[in-house]
């Protein structure tokens, strides 16, 4: 596709329910990073994937998160059991090799998520 | 200690101002320093990127990085209504994900 690619781009769910979020990322890029942007907290860093390598999880916040990338390309983060301060923007970025390297990174438009 | 910190705002500047947004940080490991623009409900979009110490000019932005002070800026001159977002600050070194500041609200005034 041409850009970065998130579904849903709203969630509301009721506390202690299961979320899957989904990324789709610019076709060819071997990089894929999940973040969250919380109000006033910036950007929070949660996985990272490069190529086959294993993922980079040292920033998911709890065991109730989890990430998959299948194949190289799509993804999808995974939070069990929904507590209110899960409730953010999740942002799904990907780039061509490894970000921090320089590399362009792009984002998606985030998946805004409500946990009433 | 935040490993980058940035100064969340909100700053509110006249059409034509010129502004100035900065973010410090501890890792002197960093190489990579990166402006990223955001708009209310959109994903951040890279604005300027930096390799090392310097400055950097694209059109109205310039970008500069001061590693003795670990200490990175951006201005932006004429400033217009449409630059109205958050700016946030990244930087990263080798293959590690980038970190990102907390952004600064930005308002142009017309």
């Amino acid at each position: 596709g041409a850009g970065v690619s998130q579904s849903p781009s709203n969630k509301v769910t009721e506390k202690g329910k299961d979320v899957e979020l989904r990324c789709d990322p610019i076709s060819g890029h071997t990089a894929l990073y999940w973040y969250r942007q919380s109000l006033g907290q910036g950007l929070e860093f949660l996985i990272y994937f490069q190529g086959n390598s294993a993922p980079d999880k040292s920033g998911l916040p709890s065991d109730r998160f989890s990430a998959e990338r299948t194949g190289g390309s799509v993804s999808t983060l995974t939070i069990q059991r929904t507590q209110q301060e899960d409730s953010a923007v999740y942002l799904c970025a990907s780039s061509l090799l490894a970000g921090g390297s320089g590399n362009t990174i792009y984002f998606g438009e985030g998946s805004w998520l409500t946990v009433v | 200690q935040k490993e980058v910190e940035q100064d969340p705002g909100p700053l509110s500047v006249p059409e034509g101002a010129i502004v100035s947004l900065n973010c410090t940080y501890s890792n002197s490991a960093f190489q990579y320093f990166m402006w990223y623009r955001q708009y209310s409900r959109k994903g951040p979009e890279l604005l300027m990127y930096t390799y090392s110490s310097g400055n950097k000019e694209d059109g109205r932005f310039t970008a500069q990085v001061d590693k003795s002070s670990k200490y990175i800026s951006l201005f932006i001159r004429d400033s217009q209504p449409s630059d109205s977002a958050t700016y946030l600050c990244a930087m990263g070194s080798g293959n590690t994900p980038l970190v990102f500041g907390k952004g600064t609200r930005l308002s142009v005034i017309a």
